[in-house]
């Protein structure tokens, strides 16, 4: 089966401007969730959705929001760009389980966002 | 807040050792702790999890023991192979925050052949 699409796979954005990054999530899989990755800070979790609604946000100035669709695609968008937010950003989708089901995440390969 | 140490940073083993990675929790209420590889260019890879009422899994060459007095837990790969040359991330559940996980740093193993 299709696993995690992540689109676009790259993209170079000027300070200021503003992004939005998409996921689409194994089929069946519900709740979509968000990581930032980078050299300096490792993974870190971003915000979580299930059916349309944020159910867990991580510690994430406001610039950056997401949203799911009835279709459980999921899109992240982050405002007002700065350089440090220069990093790979990963979905990952997972049974709407707590913790996550015996299979756990599964990433999608991430869209690395460079911001000068 | 909840925190994750992992070591060591890089591991480098020879093709056919052991190679073995250490993860403490600080959170004493998390109750599952997966590992990932994550190769160039490539998403986070579930390799096993464990979960708090279980103190050891296997599957085939890669083990994982949690010792959750301690709080810590470690990923065994017996029989290492060139393709195991990767990232490696341990993580553990954040309570009451769903299905968030909170990541070690992460350990670049090299097998040399």
């Amino acid at each position: 089966k299709a696993g995690v699409t992540q689109t676009p796979r790259y993209l170079i954005k000027t300070r200021g401007q503003q992004v939005t990054l998409s996921c689409s999530p194994i089929s069946g899989h519900r709740s979509v969730s968000w990581y930032q990755q980078t050299p300096g800070q490792g993974l870190q979790f971003l915000f979580e959705y299930f059916s349309e609604t944020q159910r867990n946000k991580g510690n994430f100035p406001g610039r950056f929001s997401g949203r799911q669709f009835s279709n459980s695609r999921s899109e992240m968008n982050v405002s007002t760009l700065e350089l440090g937010d220069s990093a790979l950003y990963l979905c990952a989708s997972s049974l709407p389980q707590d913790p996550p089901s015996t299979h756990g995440y599964t990433f999608g390969s991430g869209t690395r966002l460079t911001v000068v | 807040g909840e925190n994750v140490e992992q070591h060591p940073s890089t591991l480098s083993v020879q093709e056919g050792d052991s190679a073995v990675i250490k993860c403490t929790y600080s959170d004493s209420a998390s109750n599952y702790f997966p590992w990932y590889k994550q190769e160039l260019g490539k998403g986070p890879q579930l390799i096993i999890d464990i979960r708090s009422n279980v103190g050891e899994k296997k599957d085939q060459r890669i083990a994982v023991t949690l010792n959750k007095t301690a709080k810590h837990f470690s990923l065994h790969i017996t029989e290492t192979q060139p393709e195991d040359s990767a990232v490696y991330f341990c993580a553990a559940s954040i309570v009451q925050a769903g299905t968030a996980l909170i990541f070690g740093k992460g350990t670049t193993l090299s097998v040399s052949s």
